[in-house]
């Protein structure tokens, strides 16, 4: 069984730059995640899927973050535009469906530069 | 979520086995205690999970205290591949914010040689 993947693994732009990053759980699994860890701090959370519905984002930052699932399968992050501080590794994790206590599986994350 | 508490770095002969703490002392009736470790340059990766029972799988043992405000993760025998930072998370189960993970700065664990 295929684990999350993510791409691309790295990605290096210019601030104002738009940056797209792509998750594909795990098949089956119905709850996606995101998280980020910026240079220096924890992981933290982002927002979390459940199908093609969010249910819950109050871990994005700000509005130049859009996450998508449409169709309930693979899940994109948008950055629009870049900025500094947006340099990280961005995470995304899966988990069955309707398993609020099971465990998530991480991608190996993309690692994003703007310089 | 209950704030948890773990050293920052521990150490490890290959070989022996691994004890890493974890305090969680405002933990609630309804919170899990997690651990996920993850290995330089990964995503992190789950290791195992209880509420109040002691947990066993093939990765790990979970010892949590019968007050439930401490656990310990049980390396049996450690390898140089368990070289990773461990996080030992409580996470409510259910609610809006029922599903996230809530990571610390975890522990450093270095298994020598």
């Amino acid at each position: 069984e295929a684990g999350v993947t993510q791409f691309p693994s790295h990605s290096v732009i210019e601030k104002g730059q738009t940056v797209t990053l792509r998750c594909d759980p795990i098949s089956g699994h119905d709850n996606l995640y995101w998280y980020r860890r910026v240079m220096g701090k924890e992981i933290k959370f982002l927002l979390h899927f459940v199908k093609e519905s969010k249910q819950d984002e109050s871990g994005m930052p700000n509005n130049r973050f859009l996450a998508e699932r449409t169709g309930g399968t693979y899940s994109t992050l948008k950055v629009q535009p870049a900025e500094l501080e947006d340099s990280g590794v961005y995470f995304c994790a899966s988990s069955q469906p309707g398993h609020m206590i099971g465990s998530q599986f991480f991608g190996p994350g993309t690692r994003l530069t703007v310089l | 979520d209950a704030k948890t508490t773990q050293p920052p770095s521990m150490d490890c002969a290959e070989g022996r086995a691994a004890n890493l703490p974890c305090n969680h002392s405002t933990i609630s009736g309804n919170e899990y205690v997690y651990w996920y470790r993850q290995i330089h340059s990964q995503g992190p990766q789950y290791i195992i999970h209880g509420l109040k029972n002691n947990e066993t799988n093939e990765m790990a043992s979970l010892i949590i205290t019968e007050d439930r405000k401490s656990s310990t993760l049980i390396l049996p025998h450690a390898t140089l591949r368990d070289t990773a930072v461990y996080y030992c998370i409580v996470r409510v189960v259910g609610g809006a914010s029922g599903s996230r993970l809530t990571f610390g700065e975890g522990t450093q664990l270095t298994v020598n040689p």
